[in-house]
């Protein structure tokens, strides 16, 4: 079945410092990836919609600065988390569709853990 | 606007026992609806999907579930559920190859 792999799985950092989370799918292309982030107990938020070799588009209330978005192949999508604070503190999520498969089906990521200090 | 609603926050049930999560969406024009499940530690997996055709959906791990076009419903039901059942369940809405919108989800407990 399809796959989709992040990078890291988990990651602390320090305030004002910037992370890059990568988000692959191993075994099928995807010319569309979404970023999710998921507080505690809580569902997942959609952040953005990433298109492969185009600009991501933000969802309302996501800072497309602080959250730099790149799909730079059909395999790869990188989320930039910059100047990280605190707050920015969660579970972030990725999914991909397979461009080639008739069904709308996302595959999800096992998401990565940021915790800021 | 787009929404999905999921009522029931947490569920608790014995082993045996029957299940029926509710999910009602709010979607412009044609749906297509998800229930994913998100076990302890894990990540997100799909165990049921409508896009269209018959509105019973069988799923995997003996879920199933109805979409109600006149309800804007799509309940997850199981009729006996197991203690690996236990899990966080997610309903969710979405257009052809476009974003999906989650449910707040359901926190499944089932008790040995």
């Amino acid at each position: 079945g399809a796959v989709v792999s992040q990078h890291p799985s988990w990651v602390i950092c320090k305030s004002g410092t910037s992370v890059k989370i990568e988000c692959r799918s191993l075994d099928f292309q995807a010319t569309t990836m979404f970023w999710y982030r998921q507080f505690p107990k809580q569902s997942l938020m959609l952040m953005a919609t990433s298109n492969e070799g185009s600009k991501a588009t933000y969802e309302q209330g996501v800072e497309k600065d602080k959250f730099l978005i790149n799909h730079a192949s059909l395999t790869l999508s990188t989320l930039t988390v910059t100047s990280a604070h605190p707050e920015d503190s969660s579970f972030y999520i990725c999914s991909a569709l397979d461009r080639l498969a008739s069904s709308y089906e996302q595959y999800f990521g096992p998401g990565t853990r940021l915790t800021v200090t | 606007a787009q929404s999905v609603s999921q009522h029931n926050h947490h569920v608790i049930l014995s082993e045996a026992a029957s299940l029926e999560l509710g999910c009602n969406y709010s979607y412009g024009g044609t749906v297509n609806l998800f229930w994913y499940v998100q076990y302890p530690g894990q990540h997100l997996q799909l165990l049921l999907k409508y896009f269209s055709g018959d509105p019973l959906v069988k799923g995997i791990k003996g879920f199933e579930a109805e979409f109600i076009k006149s309800k804007f419903s799509f309940n997850l039901r199981k009729p006996s559920v197991q203690w690996s059942d236990t899990a966080e369940y997610f309903c969710a809405a979405g257009g052809s190859a476009s974003k999906i919108i989650f449910g707040s989800g359901t926190r499944l407990s089932i008790r040995p």
